[in-house]
C-alpha cells in the first residue's frame, strides 16, 4: 500500500497562475483533508471531505477550491495564486468510522512557491 | 473556534525525559492527539486520548484531563532520532486543529 500520495512534490508559480494539487489514498478511508503549513506554525485546515460527495470549509479556505473526485481522490485548486499562498501543502486521510481512535495519515507534502 | 498552547522549544540530553504540555480551548471536544514531524517530513500519528488518563505506547505516553482542558506528551529515554517537532491537536467532529508545535532538540 502506498498510503497517501501527493503530486507534485514541488511547484513554482507566478502570481495569478492557477494549478491543482492532487491527492490519492489507497486505505479506503472515508475522510480526507487539505492542510497548509507555514514556517514555524502548525497545520491549518483548508478544506475537508468527511465522505465521498461532501466537502466543507476549514479554517483558511479563501483562495482555494476542492473536489472529492471519488473515495480515493481529493484535489485542491488555486484559481489565481498569490504570494501569501506560498506554503507546504499536506493532504491527509482518516478512517472516521473507528470511534476509539483517531489517526490521520499524511502525504509527503507539496512545496509551493508563488513569485 | 479553537486555540491550543504548547511550548515552542525544549532541549534535553539523550536518555532524559521530556514533558510537552498542551492546553486548549474549544467549543466542542472529542479528543486530543499528538503528532511528530521530522524536519522536511510529513506529520505522523503518535497517540490519541479521548478519555481522562494516561495512554502508554513504548517510550511515549500521553495524558489527558478533560476537566482542566490539558494534556501532555511524555518522551522517555530520549534518543537522537526523537529530535523533531511535536504537535498537539484537538479533534472536533471531523476536524483537527493543531497547535503551533514544540521543537524538541536532543543533545548527545
Amino acid at each position: 500500500n502506498a498510503g497517501v500520495t501527493q503530486t507534485p512534490k514541488f511547484q513554482v508559480l507566478k502570481t495569478g497562475q492557477s494549478m491543482t494539487l492532487q491527492c490519492a489514498q489507497d486505505m479506503n478511508h472515508n475522510s480526507m483533508y487539505w492542510y497548509r503549513q507555514d514556517p514555524g506554525m502548525g497545520l491549518r485546515l483548508i478544506y475537508y471531505s468527511a465522505s465521498e460527495g461532501t466537502t466543507d470549509k476549514g479554517e483558511v479556505p479563501n483562495g482555494y477550491n476542492v473536489s472529492r473526485l471519488n473515495k480515493r481522490e481529493f484535489s485542491l485548486r488555486l484559481e489565481s495564486a498569490a504570494p501569501s499562498q506560498t506554503s507546504v501543502y499536506f493532504c491527509a486521510s482518516s478512517d472516521r468510522d473507528r470511534i476509539s481512535t483517531d489517526t490521520q495519515y499524511f502525504g509527503p507534502g507539496t512545496r509551493l512557491t508563488v513569485l | 473556534g479553537q486555540s491550543l498552547e504548547q511550548p515552542s522549544e525544549v532541549t534535553a540530553v539523550e536518555g532524559a525525559i521530556v514533558q510537552i504540555n498542551c492546553t486548549y480551548q474549544t467549543s466542542g471536544f472529542y479528543g486530543l492527539s499528538w503528532y511528530q514531524q521530522h524536519d522536511g517530513g510529513a506529520p505522523t500519528f503518535l497517540s490519541y486520548n479521548a478519555l481522562d488518563g494516561l495512554e502508554e505506547t513504548g517510550r511515549f505516553s500521553s495524558f489527558l484531563s478533560r476537566s482542566d482542558s490539558y494534556g501532555y506528551l511524555l518522551l522517555q529515554e530520549l534518543q537522537m532520532k526523537d529530535s523533531a517537532s511535536y504537535f498537539c491537536a484537538v479533534r472536533e467532529d471531523y476536524k483537527l486543529s493543531f497547535g503551533a508545535g514544540t521543537t524538541v532538540t536532543v543533545r548527545a
